[in-house]
């Protein structure tokens, strides 16, 4: 069973700083990598996307990257804002289409 | 395009009650599926669908059932609700061959 990592599980950043969220997973035979932001209460808007076959994708300010072998992805968002702040879902997808969710970075952007 | 809609936005149930929980979406999506999201757990997959009249059991499909009778509609089905099924359901749909996923809001469901 895949088993997905984030870390950290919370942070707390002064608003214009670049920051790091990491995932990792298990089971390196993944078909692709999704990202998603997930609002308070609210449901799970995709962000990114990195196929198997890639190393990295970029969208605005953010920034994902992918290493399959060792298992890990990073999402790069760069001069944060406080509209940026929101969980962040990691979630590996295997051979069919079901994807396995990590629990999350909570992130908060001060001003 | 609505997406993928989800209804109702809220539920209380008392235990052993059943319901429908309802999902569609008109993006002409073969593959559906149900997560549910607890606290201090990644969301874990209940059941999916691969398309009509196909449908097959995630990670905790445990006292959920599911159908699949048009392209459109992936129903979730509480037979006789339980505290432990108090959470919130996501439904998710994708096109085949392609790759990225479309959630609805979600549903929040209590069982008292």
């Amino acid at each position: 069973k895949q088993e997905v990592t984030q870390i950290p599980a919370a942070l707390s950043v002064p608003e214009g700083e670049n920051l790091v969220l990491n995932c990792s997973f298990t089971d390196s035979a993944i078909y692709n990598l999704q990202w998603f932001r997930q609002d308070p209460g609210k449901g799970l808007t995709s962000l990114l996307l990195i196929q198997s076959s890639q190393r990295e994708q970029t969208s605005g300010r953010l920034n994902a990257s992918l290493d399959k072998s060792s298992g890990r992805s990073t999402l790069y968002i760069a001069a944060s804002q406080p509209g940026d702040s929101a969980t962040y879902l990691c979630a590996p997808r295997d051979s069919g289409y079901a994807l396995n969710f990590g629990k999350g970075t909570s992130l908060l952007v001060t001003p | 395009n609505a997406g993928v809609t989800q209804t109702p936005k809220f539920q209380v149930l008392k235990t052993g009650q059943s319901m429908t929980l309802q999902c569609a979406q008109d993006m002409n999506h073969e593959y559906m599926s149900w997560y549910r999201q607890d606290p201090g757990m990644g969301l874990r997959l209940i059941h999916y669908s691969v398309g009509a009249g196909i449908t097959d059991q995630g990670e905790v499909p445990n006292g959920y059932n599911v159908s699949r009778s048009t392209t459109e509609d992936f129903p979730l089905r509480l037979l006789s609700a339980a505290p432990s099924q108090t959470s919130v359901y996501f439904c998710a749909s994708v096109r085949q061959g392609e790759n990225e996923q479309f959630f609805g809001p979600g549903t929040r469901l209590t069982v008292l």
